[in-house]
């Protein structure tokens, strides 16, 4: 979408290394999410924030950390990258946070070997 | 806390056919329901949302979701089927009446539509 961009599109790390994906919006809007999604787990929740610096742990936090230090951009750390975080990650963002929805990104797959 | 649960992985159908894809979701508070859909190597894209009202919602590309509360259901249709409907589809549920709150999503249904 064109008011959401997520980099890189694609990325292969070294388990032990840590990893940074960028989401950025254009929109202004308060909310924003990572997520990830597996084969047969939908979409995970990883970690979201409602405000610059106001971020809280979703239902998949472990291993994850976030940041938010200004409102069009939400970074997402693995602080020391994992088989078992070989996923696509895909960002979202809302204005309200309930009831308008979602806008998501492109996604970032992530291969870590 | 609420969670969703989709009751097919896989539908394939024949182009022109009908659909439904089938949604229950489950909430100790009234909810908000949305249908997203996952083309290949994109991301996902609102295609309704039941807020209030009315319990036949209609979407974009021709489909329709009708919310049932008795059956705690929000299942997806459509009449007739094109071979560019292929694609995941997701339902998610969020609570009503809280700021922030978050989208709960299934695990996802492939829809494929061969001729």
């Amino acid at each position: 979408d064109a008011g959401i961009t997520q980099s890189p599109r694609h990325k292969v790390t070294e388990t032990g290394t840590p990893v940074t994906l960028r989401c950025h919006q254009t929109e202004n809007h308060r909310y924003m999410y990572w997520y990830r999604q597996d084969p047969g787990h939908g979409l995970r929740l990883i970690h979201y924030s409602y405000g610059v610096k106001d971020t809280d742990k979703g239902e998949v936090s472990d291993g994850y950390s976030v940041s938010r230090s200004k409102t069009e951009d939400f970074l997402l750390t693995l602080e020391s990258a994992t088989s078992s975080q070989t996923s696509v990650y895909f960002c979202a963002i809302s204005e309200l946070g309930r009831g308008d929805g979602y806008t998501f990104g492109s996604g970032t797959r992530l291969t870590v070997v | 806390a609420q969670s969703v649960t989709q009751l097919d992985s896989q539908v394939p159908v024949f182009e022109e056919a009908p659909v439904e894809l089938r949604c229950n979701y489950s909430s100790s508070v009234s909810v908000y329901l949305f249908w997203y859909v996952q083309y290949p190597n994109q991301g996902l894209q609102l295609l309704l949302k039941y807020l209030s009202g009315s319990t036949l919602v209609k979407g974009i590309n021709g489909f329709e979701a009708e919310f049932n509360k008795s059956q705690t259901s929000f299942h997806l249709r459509k009449p007739s089927v094109h071979i560019s409907d292929t694609a995941e589809y997701f339902c998610a549920v969020s609570d009503k009446g809280t700021s922030g709150s978050r989208l709960t999503f299934g695990e996802g249904t492939q829809l494929t539509v061969n001729p």
